[in-house]
């Protein structure tokens, strides 16, 4: 079935890039999405890509997308304390009439001063 | 904008116990979502509507029932309230379910049933 991959945690210095990964197992996925989600909140969307991107920026943010090899990986450029969160990847599903998401356990990102 | 407003942020219940978590958005999306959140399952979802009068299951239905009888609010029962369903649990809207609109959440519900 479809499936989602991320590592659990990953920790680096403050000022220094940060770079997470994901894996898909599912080709048909249009959109591919990183979501943030702070202690205590809920999960907010920092960026997407359409699956006929290989890369797109955003500020601090670069998505890269090589899609023969169902990888994903969200690169923020001079990491801070405030980005300490899990970062959730999330594949857009095509289910017929019906839109699924399927979702990463999600990444814990420690910044560290 | 308010966004997507969830009440209450906590609640402890007791076992066989029922409540509604309540759910509202004021962005006029289509599509509305019930997720729970747990340690090492990710999120999981519950119930979902692709617009008012219209609900389907999702991956872990079972001892949940939503309505939506209008477009802001997407009520989540819990009918028997079980030790299992101890979770964080959270709303999500969206513009219809045309791919890249993402979606927004709420703050959650954070749920302790004893």
């Amino acid at each position: 079935g479809e499936d989602v991959e991320q590592s659990l945690f990953l920790s680096v210095r403050e000022g220094d890039s940060s770079v997470i990964n994901c894996t898909y197992t599912d080709s048909s996925s249009t959109y591919l999405y990183w979501y943030k989600q702070e202690p205590g909140a809920g999960l907010q969307l920092l960026t997407y890509i359409f699956s006929n991107m290989d890369m797109k920026q955003d500020q601090r943010l670069t998505v890269l997308l090589n899609k023969k090899d169902k990888h994903l990986s969200l690169r923020i450029a001079d990491t801070q304390t405030g980005d300490s969160a899990i970062y959730f990847c999330a594949g857009d599903l095509n289910a017929g009439n019906n839109r699924k998401l399927i979702w990463g356990l999600g990444t814990s990102l420690a910044v560290n001063p | 904008n308010a966004g997507v407003t969830q009440t209450p942020k906590f609640q402890v219940l007791k076992t066989g116990q029922s409540m509604t978590l309540q759910c509202a958005q004021d962005m006029n999306h289509e599509y509305m979502s019930w997720y729970r959140q747990d340690p090492g399952m990710g999120l999981r979802l519950i119930h979902y509507s692709v617009g008012a009068g219209i609900t389907d299951q999702g991956e872990v239905p079972n001892g949940y029932n939503v309505s939506r009888s209008t477009t802001e609010d997407f009520p989540l029962r819990l009918l028997s309230a079980a030790p299992s369903q101890t979770s964080v649990y959270f709303c999500a809207s969206s513009w219809g379910q045309g791919r890249g609109y993402g979606y927004t959440f709420g703050s959650g519900t954070r749920l302790t049933v004893v």
